[in-house]
């Protein structure tokens, strides 16, 4: 198994919702990762798991708060969003420090 | 800081034609590289990388990149293109020793192919 999965593959929200952003792996990787990409940028990171703790908050507002339940699985729990906040959530993998990431296919996400 | 350049922000080519893509990073010490492909409704995938040894690394699809670590550039090319390379291409810098598990992504740059 290679693959990183993420659900759901879109997401409309109103700003008082509360949802939650799923990514999952089997490839054994100890590093999990939250980007969000707008239209036509680069991704841009947002948290970092390494040994299932979180190592890494790119200043994100509190609005998004990421949990590790376990290696295998990343959420990303979004509250009170706002219409900024639409774009494409990637979740990402890798073994360790310093290998190689493999991207999920994100989550298309709406707030109205 | 530390940044990535990729000039070339739209690149238009024909079918056969070749294909070299820049990327330029500002990083003094050693890093890992990596050139991402994201498809039209894709997800990033991974083309190549290049983490130590030879500075010329062949990747999927045809694609090869060279390091060339006096000049802070890591460059894409492709011989021949196809159609089906329409995409946007990213290029991405770790710097190593770190402990970062950082990537720099450059702006990108979107390939269309004119068949």
């Amino acid at each position: 198994d290679t693959e990183v999965t993420q659900t759901p593959k879109h997401l409309v929200m109103g700003m008082t919702n509360k949802k939650s952003l799923k990514c999952e792996q089997h490839m054994g990787h100890r590093a999990m990762y939250w980007y969000k990409q707008k239209a036509k940028k680069p991704p841009e990171l947002m948290f970092v798991y390494s040994y299932e703790k979180l190592s890494i908050n790119e200043s994100v507002p509190s609005r998004f708060s990421p949990e590790c339940p376990n290696s295998s699985l990343l959420n990303l729990h979004l509250h009170a969003l706002q219409p900024e906040d639409s774009a494409l959530y990637l979740c990402a993998s890798s073994l360790g420090v310093q290998e190689t990431q493999y991207f999920g296919p994100g989550t298309r996400l709406l707030v109205l | 800081a530390q940044s990535v350049s990729q000039h070339n922000h739209h690149v238009i080519l024909s079918e056969a034609a070749s294909l070299e893509l820049g990327c330029n990073y500002s990083y003094g010490g050693t890093v890992n590289l990596f050139w991402y492909v994201q498809y039209p409704g894709q997800h990033l995938q991974l083309l190549l990388k290049y983490f130590s040894g030879d500075p010329l690394v062949k990747g999927i699809k045809g694609f090869e990149a060279e390091f060339i670590k006096s000049k802070f550039s890591f460059n894409l090319r492709k011989p021949s293109v196809q159609w089906s390379d329409t995409a946007e291409y990213f290029c991405a810098v770790n710097p190593k020793g770190s402990g970062t598990y950082k990537y720099i992504f450059g702006t990108g740059t979107r390939l269309k192919v004119l068949a």
